[in-house]
């Protein structure tokens, strides 16, 4: 029952420094997401992937990239950190097809501090 | 573009009385919708979802929402809340468009329940 798989969980930074964030899914599912959840904000979609080989930009795509490496990983870089990206980081996953679109399915988190 | 609104930001509710939490949409066709609940340092937890059909809608839990489309809502509620539902909760609002699959968040409200 892993569903949706996040790493790592915590993470402090420098400013400046990259790091990648890691996601896995084991269901099958065509549709992967990243989100930050900051306070009084909601969720905010920073990256989506609608298949394998395909990634589009969300509501907050600066200062990240994406890589959708197989169907099951969709990672996320943050190349320079700044203290804005500061946040929870969510992946997340759904089933599409051309008229349904299924709900998501998200991993548990990642929370990362830069300094 | 879709959005959503969660109009209330914080609730308090005792234990045992009923609670609502309301929700408004804007999105030009039938949308999916979604109640998702999140406990402190957790991911999001899906309640319900509405996609057609009965506007009523059961989820876990105990909760149901109504899909309402003349008002643009989907409110949820529970007829008597128990302390372990003292969560943040999101509705969202799910839809195609031409990258795939789209979901928006409200900011969430908070729930506290008092003994």
């Amino acid at each position: 029952n892993a569903g949706v798989t996040q790493t790592p969980k915590f993470q402090v930074l420098k400013t400046g420094q990259s790091m990648t964030l890691q996601c896995a899914q084991d269901m099958n599912h065509n549709s992967m997401y990243w989100y930050r959840q900051d306070p009084g904000m909601g969720l905010r979609l920073i990256y989506y992937s609608a298949s394998e080989g395909t990634t589009d930009k969300g509501e907050v795509p600066n200062g990240y990239n994406v890589s959708r490496l197989n169907k099951r990983e969709f990672s996320l870089r943050l190349e320079s950190a700044a203290p804005s990206q500061t946040s929870v980081y969510f992946c997340a996953s759904s089933e599409t097809t051309g008229v349904y679109t299924g709900e998501l399915f998200f991993g548990e988190g990642s929370r990362l501090t830069v300094l | 573009a879709q959005s959503v609104t969660q109009p209330d930001i914080h609730i308090t509710v005792s234990e045992g009385a009923s609670l609502e939490l309301r929700c408004n949409y804007s999105y030009g066709a039938t949308p999916y919708l979604f109640w998702y609940v999140q406990s402190p340092g957790q991911g999001l937890q899906l309640l319900l979802k509405y996609f057609s059909g009965d506007t009523l809608v059961q989820g876990i839990k105990g909760f149901e929402a109504e899909f309402k489309r003349s008002q643009s809502s989907f409110n949820l509620r529970k007829p008597s809340v128990h302390w372990s539902d003292a969560a943040e909760y999101f509705c969202a609002v799910g839809a195609l468009d031409n990258y795939g699959q789209n979901f928006v968040f409200g900011p969430g409200t908070r729930l506290s329940v008092l003994p």
